[in-house]
């Protein structure tokens, strides 16, 4: 919705490294987060850069923001089980800097 | 000790009745929201409250209207109820002021309310 899309589904194996992407279309995003929503529970906000940063380390997770191209990426290393969840991408805009503007999020499945 | 709560966790009811959800946050923030999750997970924010006062009010039918008492607390009523209505309803809340600044204003969300309309 209002222009930040991510693709619906993604499956990966156990161990391996998941990357999920993220498009929006307005260059006065200031930042841009990434929510975690399990099953039946509210969500999480799992990290966030801000539009000035290129990369951001939390543990397991990576962000990459390539602000040129408009592309978010999240990426879950060495993915478990404990990581099934839809994944939400979402700016805020210095526009409209009081909300924040949710993509439809990425279902992550994981195989054994 | 949950930061944001709301009550209650599910909601049935018929056309055409009124029900009120309610949320209630510990945090300390002077904001809060109320968002709607449809069936395909699609989350859109409704409503925005920051100190009392409402400072986000997105294209939502007049049979919504959002109450706020206090600072903590953000009250969602629903008039006459409709099928469509049916989704889940999340309430959150954040440090909120200073959207430009250098802050994130990270949102904190309750578990939702899941409101099935018959």
């Amino acid at each position: 919705g209002e222009d930040v899309e991510q693709s619906l589904f993604l499956s990966v194996r156990e161990g391996d490294s998941s990357v999920i992407n993220c498009t929006y279309t307005d260059s006065s995003s200031t930042y841009l987060y990434w929510y975690k929503q399990e099953p039946g529970a509210g969500l999480q906000l799992l990290t966030y850069i801000f539009s000035n940063m290129d990369m951001k380390q939390d543990q397991r997770l990576t962000v990459l923001l390539n602000k040129k191209d408009k592309h978010l990426s999240l990426r879950i290393a060495d993915t478990q089980t404990g990581d099934s969840a839809i994944y939400f991408c979402a700016e805020r805009r210095y526009s409209s800097a009081s909300k924040i503007i949710f993509g439809s999020g990425t279902r992550l499945s994981i195989r054994p | 000790d949950t930061a944001v709560s709301q009550t209650p966790k599910y909601l049935v009811t018929q056309m055409g009745n009124d029900k009120s959800i309610k949320c209630e946050q510990n945090l300390g923030h002077d904001t809060m929201y109320w968002y709607k999750q449809d069936s395909k997970k699609f989350l859109k924010i409704m409503f925005s409250y920051n100190n009392k006062e409402l400072i986000i009010n997105e294209t939502v039918p007049n049979r919504f209207s959002p109450k706020s008492p206090d600072k903590a607390h953000l009250n969602l009523h629903i008039n006459s109820l409709e099928l469509g209505d049916s989704a889940v309803y999340f309430c959150a809340s954040s440090q909120g002021a200073d959207w430009r600044g250098d802050r994130t204003d990270t949102q904190y969300f309750g578990p939702g309310t899941r409101l099935t309309v018959l």
